[in-house]
């Protein structure tokens, strides 16, 4: 079965530092691996997908993901973090059992950063 | 344009009670899936309706059923609800299932805050 782990429950740096919230992967196949990002009431909003190609995909709003495939990590980085960026992060892998597809999730890592 | 829009946005029942749940997709998707995330959790995939049938199914029990319209709109049921399905209920929508080289991206909802007391 496709699965992700996010170990750190948070992640606190200072508005101006680089940022990197973890993620590692365990598939069969080939993985297809997404980062959301959830803010307080509101729905998942899509960052960033890794299907093929280039090992660091950029997204919206100046993050960026770094996959490697020989650590089995998909991390989330950004060069300098704003205190707008604290929110609830989730990264997650594609699911295509039956042919059709569905996300499996982490448990999410909040993202802290202090003025 | 309009995203995914769920409604209600909050609603409390006690256990043993009913609850439906509605979605509509946002403008030119035609495929629904939700999803269940518990406080503290990830989100855990409940079904997928892809033209008015569901597609596929993660491990919840048949108290949750739903239902897919001819306009692509979507209902989540629960019968017989427990305090454990307490938890936001997440729609999400996409443009049509993805194929095995693919990976669409889906379209979250605000979602849908049960409580059950």
């Amino acid at each position: 079965a496709q699965s992700v782990a996010q170990p750190e429950d948070q992640v606190n740096v200072a508005e101006g530092n680089p940022l990197t919230v973890k993620c590692t992967y365990s598939v069969s196949g080939n993985p297809y691996l997404f980062w959301y990002v959830q803010y307080p009431n509101r729905g998942l909003q899509f960052l960033l997908k890794y299907i093929t190609g280039d090992n660091l995909v950029k997204g919206s709003y100046g993050f960026e993901a770094e996959f490697n495939k020989s650590q089995t990590s998909f991390h989330l980085k950004k060069p300098s973090a704003l205190v707008s960026d604290s929110a609830l992060y989730f990264c997650a892998v594609r699911d295509i059992g039956t042919g059709f597809q569905k996300l499996v999730f982490g448990t999410g890592t909040r993202l802290l950063v202090s003025p | 344009d309009a995203g995914v829009t769920q409604s209600p946005t909050h609603l409390i029942k006690t256990r043993g009670q009913q609850v439906t749940l509605r979605c509509s997709p946002k403008s030119g998707h035609d495929t629904v899936s939700w999803y269940q995330q518990a406080l503290g959790q990830g989100p855990q995939f409940i079904f997928q309706y892809y033209e008015e049938e569901e597609r596929q199914r993660g491990n919840f029990p048949d108290r949750f059923s739903g239902h897919q319209f001819p306009n692509y709109s979507s209902e989540l049921n629960v019968n017989a609800l427990l305090l454990g399905d307490s938890a936001l209920y997440l729609c999400a929508s996409s443009s049509r299932p993805a194929t095995r080289s693919g990976a669409n991206v889906l379209t979250f909802g605000a979602g849908s805050r049960l409580t059950v007391l």
